[in-house]
């Protein structure tokens, strides 16, 4: 399977700002998916991003608050805008492979703390 | 609504015990269930089951899916403490590429 690595692996920032998130993956994947879990609750899409074209974004989900890019196909950023603490959380990078590409993978994670 | 259901939110036993997690699921275009081991940060794959009555295992792990009943369970024998950790059942529709998860069961095994 990919290997996935994400930077940074967790930080602290200050309401009002704008944290961006990298994900590496070692293999060229045509679908990266973003996830975010709050704390105490399970894992939610915030949306799909392939080469070339816009993201799609999940219902609640919005491009001005969590726009993304994905310039090639090992690489892809996800940035938080405008913080506020509802967005303490941890934000997941994820792919699918496995034999037939139906297997689920995530990389590391990044914790964020909004204050 | 399509939705995943796990049961229970929460369960601590004795190492030792034998536990039966429990998910159910109410989507359309169902592709395929997945079961995931999460300790600190990032989800591990532990099954993905697409036919229903076939058990799959890995050590002291076992699962199996019931598509009648739209529900899988996920066994664990034997348990250790390094069991202890939460385990997430999702399900992947056909119709996009997309999972979505259930809220989690929170197991705690305790010496």
């Amino acid at each position: 399977s990919a290997v996935i690595s994400q930077k940074p692996s967790r930080d602290i920032c200050q309401r009002g700002t704008s944290l961006t998130i990298q994900c590496q993956v070692d293999s060229q994947v045509t679908m990266m998916f973003w996830y975010r879990q709050q704390p105490g609750q399970s894992l939610t899409l915030i949306a799909t991003a392939n080469q070339g074209s816009e993201a799609t974004y999940e219902s609640g989900f919005v491009i001005d608050k969590f726009p993304i890019s994905r310039p090639n196909l090992t690489f892809s950023t996800l940035t938080v805008s405008n913080m506020s603490p509802e967005d303490s959380s941890i934000y997941l990078c994820s792919l699918k492979g496995g034999e037939n590409y139906n297997e689920q993978f995530f990389g590391p994670g990044t914790r964020l703390t909004v204050l | 609504e399509d939705k995943v259901v796990q049961s229970p939110l929460s369960l601590v036993v004795h190492e030792g015990d034998t536990v039966t997690l429990n998910c159910s699921y109410e989507v359309t275009n169902f592709r395929s269930l997945l079961w995931y081991k999460q300790e600190k940060k990032a989800p591990t794959f532990l099954f993905m089951l697409t036919s229903s009555g076939i058990e799959k295992k890995s050590g002291r792990l076992s699962s199996i899916l019931d598509k009648k009943e739209l529900s899988s369970i996920l066994n664990i024998t034997a348990t250790q403490t390094g069991d202890s950790a939460i385990y997430l059942c999702a399900v992947d529709y056909r119709s996009a590429s997309k999972i979505i998860f259930g809220s989690g069961t929170r197991l705690s095994i305790r010496p």
